[in-house]
């Protein structure tokens, strides 16, 4: 059953705490993302990567990190320095290449809520 | 300029009517353009998409119609369905770069 797997599905963070989303796709994909989702927002581009051990700052990296080991994993980590966590977090796979439509296939989201 | 702007935010219209939203962006370099239904609590799924070189696409009661001149593109849903209640985002992609969305629009059909 091939697609991507996001975990946990609901997540709470204590004031000064890091959390870890995970992430996992088996569809083979070369490229992945993080977008983080506010109420009656699009969606913003948090982190994204075209290769294992590689990865780009998307338009409000700041507060996140993340790291590529493999191809098939992509968790994204909340700081304690982004001081407004809370959010719908989804994370994306897509093929990458000249040929490829590069189309984002998503998660269904991880929500992270503050204690 | 790498912006995508959407509207309306959110459209109620009646069973058996048309849908349409709206997207116009500024990059010419954006060649793909992908639109996303999202259900409550669900990631986004592909719908349908369009490249600059088509004016229409077309795919069972979901049509995206292109303006290259006008730098504009919309989503047409007929024959709405209460069960096509969802949150809709235009996308644009250039080349092998990150996809630019728009804010979304929350469509609600009345039955």
């Amino acid at each position: 059953d091939g697609g991507i797997t996001q975990s946990p599905k609901y997540l709470f963070r204590k004031e000064g705490q890091n959390v870890t989303l995970s992430c996992e796709q088996n569809l083979n994909h070369d490229a992945m993302y993080w977008y983080r989702q506010d109420p009656g927002q699009g969606l913003r581009l948090i982190y994204y990567s075209q290769i294992v051990n590689d990865f780009q700052k998307g338009d409000i990296a700041e507060g996140y990190s993340v790291s590529r080991e493999k191809k098939e994993s992509f968790p994204l980590t909340v700081t304690s320095a982004q001081k407004n966590p809370t959010a719908f977090y989804l994370c994306a796979s897509s093929p990458v290449g000249q040929l490829a439509k590069n189309i984002q296939y998503f998660g269904a989201g991880t929500r992270l809520s503050v204690l | 300029q790498q912006q995508v702007k959407q509207s309306p935010q959110s459209l109620i219209v009646q069973k058996g009517g048309i849908s349409i939203i709206n997207c116009a962006y500024e990059n010419t370099a954006f060649d793909y353009f992908p639109w996303y239904q999202q259900f409550p609590g669900k990631g986004p799924a592909l719908l349908i998409a369009i490249r600059p070189d088509v004016s229409e696409k077309k795919e069972g009661r979901f049509t995206i119609s292109f303006n290259k001149s006008a730098k504009q593109f919309s989503l047409h849903i007929m024959d709405s369905q209460p069960g096509d209640s969802a949150t809709y985002f235009c996308a644009a992609l250039q080349g092998a770069q990150k996809l630019v969305f728009g804010q979304g629009t929350r469509l609600t059909i009345n039955p």
